[in-house]
């Protein structure tokens, strides 16, 4: 079990451009979150699917992220036109019944 | 406003000695407790769970839920540098929903 696998571990993006983070789940888990992290804000939710299907979107910004899983297998989150506040650490994580969640490693979003 | 809050922000304690972070939910909604603790390069890992009111142990750690006052604490004995990291407590509205966490306290165990 490779755990919650997140692709690329860090990334740098102009202001402006596209930033398209991955995320592969543990085997077997039907929920899937998207958290973000930065000093100031602590931990904050963005979104979470369960068996694929979006349930709760309400901590992402509405205009320029978007999130979707596909297949059982990964999930995206894509920033368009990034802004330096985008800069943070995003964490992609799953759950096999909604209880116990298990972190990826994250990916350094970084807007330059 | 956080609707998790999280105290202290930052706690040094000597290495075997007692650790005690705290963590209240504004949120009536929000009452299942988890702790998590992240090491600097890799995601939060859980540590423990708390749903009921009172006391629950998992070896040297120790977590207390007032349901009351949507209270958490979690003590950390005979604390390890090992332990040195950032804690988070999270709260979420039954099994099925995501979990909101409060900002950390980082605990740095000085040998």
């Amino acid at each position: 079990n490779a755990g919650v696998i997140q692709t690329p571990r860090h990334k740098v993006t102009g202001k402006g451009q596209e930033a398209t983070l991955w995320c592969e789940p543990i085997s077997g888990h039907s929920a899937v979150f998207w958290y973000r992290q930065t000093i100031v804000q602590g931990l904050e939710f963005l979104t979470y699917f369960r068996n694929q299907a979006p349930i709760d979107d309400s901590g992402m910004p509405k205009e320029r992220f978007s999130a979707q899983m596909p297949n059982q297998s990964h999930s995206t989150l894509k920033i368009q036109s990034t802004q330096p506040q985008d800069s943070a650490v995003y964490l992609c994580a799953s759950s096999p019944t909604g209880t116990e969640v298990f972190f990826g490693k994250g990916t350094r979003l970084t807007v330059v | 406003q956080q609707k998790v809050q999280q105290s202290p922000e930052s706690l040094s304690v000597p290495e075997g000695g007692m650790a005690s972070l705290n963590c209240t939910s504004s949120d009536r909604n929000f009452q299942y407790f988890w702790w998590y603790r992240q090491h600097s390069g890799e995601g939060p890992k859980a540590l423990m769970s708390i749903f009921s009111d009172g006391d629950k142990k998992e070896g040297r750690f120790t977590a207390h839920l007032n349901k009351a006052s949507l209270h958490v604490s979690l003590h950390i004995r005979d604390s390890q540098p090992s332990d040195s990291a950032l804690y988070f407590c999270a709260a979420s509205s039954n099994s099925g929903t995501y979990q909101r966490f409060g900002t950390g306290t980082k605990l740095q165990v000085v040998p």
